[in-house]
């Protein structure tokens, strides 16, 4: 299965301040997927990054506030921007491991804490 | 909107007990999918079911898939500290949707 690179690992950041996470992966995958979980909880799909097109955002998240960057196969960036003590959270990338028996390959995951 | 309802939301038990967690779906996925997630790390894939009345044996881990595809569940037989985590059931249809989550606990 591929293996995810994820950066930052934490960080604390000022509120009205903008954070870019970056995943990158050791193999082409067409699709990567960004969540946001809040520590003990369940992992909630922010949108899926194709490469070559805009990202599909889910209900309840927009691309001003979230934009993603995905300039080829094998890495993608998600920027929160303007940020408040509400972001504050893990993010977290994944790709698709190409058959349902090899399910979905995750990134370590960035805590993010906002001030 | 398709949902995952995933029961019980915490578990504590000691260290050789059985335990059970459960998932049911609104609606059929492609596959259902279970992880373990440990602090720091993302969720790990277990096992992933798509027939519907599947059994899946991961070592002490069994998994069953209902013959509607709705519902599953993951049963631990004498479990080990290192059972310790979040168990996620997910449903697979292009994206992933979850559950909310099992915070399992086994004390040594």
């Amino acid at each position: 299965s591929a293996v995810i690179s994820q950066k930052p690992s934490r960080d604390i950041c000022q509120r009205g301040t903008s954070l870019t996470i970056q995943c990158q992966v050791d193999s082409q995958v067409t699709m990567m997927f960004w969540y946001r979980q809040q520590p003990g909880q369940s992992l909630t799909l922010i949108a899926t990054a194709n490469q070559g097109s805009e990202a599909t955002y889910e209900s309840g998240f927009v691309i001003d506030k979230f934009p993603i960057s995905r300039p080829n196969l094998t890495f993608s960036t998600l920027t929160v921007s303007n940020m408040s003590p509400e972001d504050s959270s893990i993010y977290l990338c994944s790709v698709d491991g190409g058959t349902a028996l090899y399910g979905y390959t995750f990134g370590s995951g960035t805590r993010l804490t906002v001030v | 909107t398709q949902l995952l309802e995933q029961s019980p939301q915490f578990l504590s038990i000691q260290e050789g007990e059985n335990l059970t967690v459960y998932c049911n779906s609104s609606s059929v996925f492609s596959s259902l999918q279970w992880y373990r997630q440990e602090p720091g790390e993302g969720p790990v894939l277990l096992v992933t079911v798509v027939t519907g009345g599947e059994v899946k044996k991961l070592k002490r881990l069994t998994f069953q898939f209902g013959d509607a595809r709705k519902d599953s569940s993951l049963h631990i037989t004498a479990a080990q500290p290192g059972d310790t985590g979040l168990y996620l059931c997910a449903g697979d249809d292009y994206k992933l949707s979850f559950g909310a989550g099992t915070t399992v606990t086994v004390r040594a």
